[in-house]
């Protein structure tokens, strides 16, 4: 089963729109930790976010803001004032506290891009 | 600080012939771990290393192996290669092998079978 669905495949924006990302996760675990990670042209992750079970607080960090709720499963993520260099892939995962090794699971990732 | 380093970052292999590709950490960072992408799968966890021990593999054949050494280098070889195994191969590395601590990415190694 997903357990990391990222259900908008592609989104456009015009400069300067906010734009959110939805993200919803799958886990029996209780203790657990939802990322959002960019993936520019050039190949790599890039880390944005972190946030544990624990911690529902929603913040907002410069132009990035996230919601996380737990009653729904949510993660959802805010670029605020978007700009053409926001342009990349931009991928949810999860990770399971319990599970030995560490591993992410990814969800399929949500392609945005920014119109100047 | 210098990050992951993958390399290459491009190789074209031949469907039968067999590939390795190499992962360096960052400096002090004891743990590996090495992601498919693909269009159609998305990205797949293959395997995870701390301190040179296989702590965890995903759901690959057994075409697909690693290792890593005790600078932490890490390498994955992939034998009998497929046309399906055409993909970016990312390494990421951890200071503590945690997830929820943070692991960095390379800009991983793109394979494209032929």
């Amino acid at each position: 089963a997903q357990k990391v669905t990222q259900a908008q495949t592609e989104i456009s924006v015009v400069e300067k729109e906010d734009v959110t990302l939805d993200c919803v996760y799958e886990t029996r675990d209780t203790t657990y930790y939802l990322f959002w990670y960019k993936q520019p042209p050039s190949g790599e992750l890039v880390f944005l976010i972190r946030r544990n079970s624990f911690d529902e607080q929603n913040e907002i960090s410069g132009r990035y803001s996230w919601n996380f709720q737990k009653s729904t499963s949510s993660f959802n993520f805010t670029i605020t004032a978007s700009q053409v260099v926001d342009s990349a892939v931009y991928f949810c995962a999860l990770s399971e506290a319990l599970n030995t090794g560490n591993q992410f699971y990814f969800g399929t990732g949500t392609s945005l891009t920014v119109i100047p | 600080k210098a990050g992951v380093t993958q390399t290459p970052r491009y190789l074209i292999k031949t469907r039968g012939q067999q590939v390795t590709l190499s992962c360096s950490p960052i400096s002090g960072h004891r743990s590996v771990s090495w992601y498919q992408q693909t269009p159609g799968q998305g990205l797949q966890f293959l395997f995870e290393y701390f301190s040179e021990t296989q702590r965890n593999k995903g759901n690959f054949p057994g075409r697909f192996s690693g290792r890593q050494f005790s600078n932490s280098r890490s390498e994955m070889n992939v034998s009998t290669l497929e046309l399906g195994d055409s993909a970016l191969y990312l390494c990421a590395s951890s200071l503590a092998g945690i997830t929820a601590y943070g692991y960095t990415f390379g800009s991983g190694t793109r394979l494209t079978v032929v």
